[in-house]
């Protein structure tokens, strides 16, 4: 099992929708989690931080369990702005999951 | 605020060539890394560093060298290059090991032909 696994994608959804992916991590011992942007081209940027059970920051909501390793990112009222990569991380040695590209249509 | 900064943004080696991407951060982060990211793909490190004086192996670091003279420089060596080191290289850099966020650099897109 890969460190970090995260939803292959694409996910192409209409303007408004809710999506939500997910990251699996194979570390018990990890302890804080990230979610990443990245826009086409450029640099990932963090997004959301989760340290404990979850992180909300207004259509954003990140998830984490630990019982079945994962951590999910909630995003709702999809914006056309929304279009990237999303990227996972983890706390050990900053490895990132491969990422899962989004497209918000109008 | 510059951040994290690398040189070059660009570059075009020949196969067997050697040459060094440059990184600097300015916000006294003791934490650097280096990423390789090849299209559609996500981040791979390569090497990173807890400080001055320390460096360690990441994923993928065959066909690299680092080092980490200053707190502030942590320059990525490619020896002998290869097509397969063509790709976009990020540095990074952050305050804690992996505790708090990661600020990226913009990225070195590297061809070997």
């Amino acid at each position: 099992r890969k460190e970090v696994e995260q939803d292959p994608g694409p996910f192409n959804v209409p303007e408004g929708a809710t999506v939500a992916f997910n990251c699996t991590y194979s570390n018990s011992a990890s302890q804080s989690f990230f979610w990443y942007r990245q826009d086409c081209r450029k640099e990932p940027k963090l997004l959301m931080s989760v340290y404990s059970s979850g992180n909300e920051d207004g259509r954003f909501t990140a998830q984490l369990n630990r019982a079945s390793q994962y951590i999910s990112l909630l995003i709702r009222d999809s914006k056309l702005s929304d279009s990237a990569t999303y990227l996972c991380a983890l706390d050990n040695d900053m490895r990132f999951g491969a990422g899962t590209r989004l497209t918000v249509k109008p | 605020n510059a951040g994290v900064t690398q040189t070059p943004k660009f570059h075009i080696l020949k196969i067997g060539q050697s040459m060094t991407l440059q990184c600097t951060q300015d916000m006294n982060h003791n934490y650097m890394y280096w990423y390789r990211q090849d299209p559609g793909m996500g981040l791979k490190l390569i090497y990173y560093s807890v400080g001055a004086g320390i460096t360690d192996k990441g994923e993928v670091p065959n066909g690299y060298n680092v080092s980490r003279s200053t707190t502030e420089d942590f320059p990525l060596r490619l020896e002998l290059a290869a097509p397969s080191q063509t790709s976009v290289y990020f540095c990074a850099s952050s305050y804690g090991l992996g505790i708090t966020e990661a600020f990226f650099g913009q990225g070195t897109r590297l061809t070997v032909v």
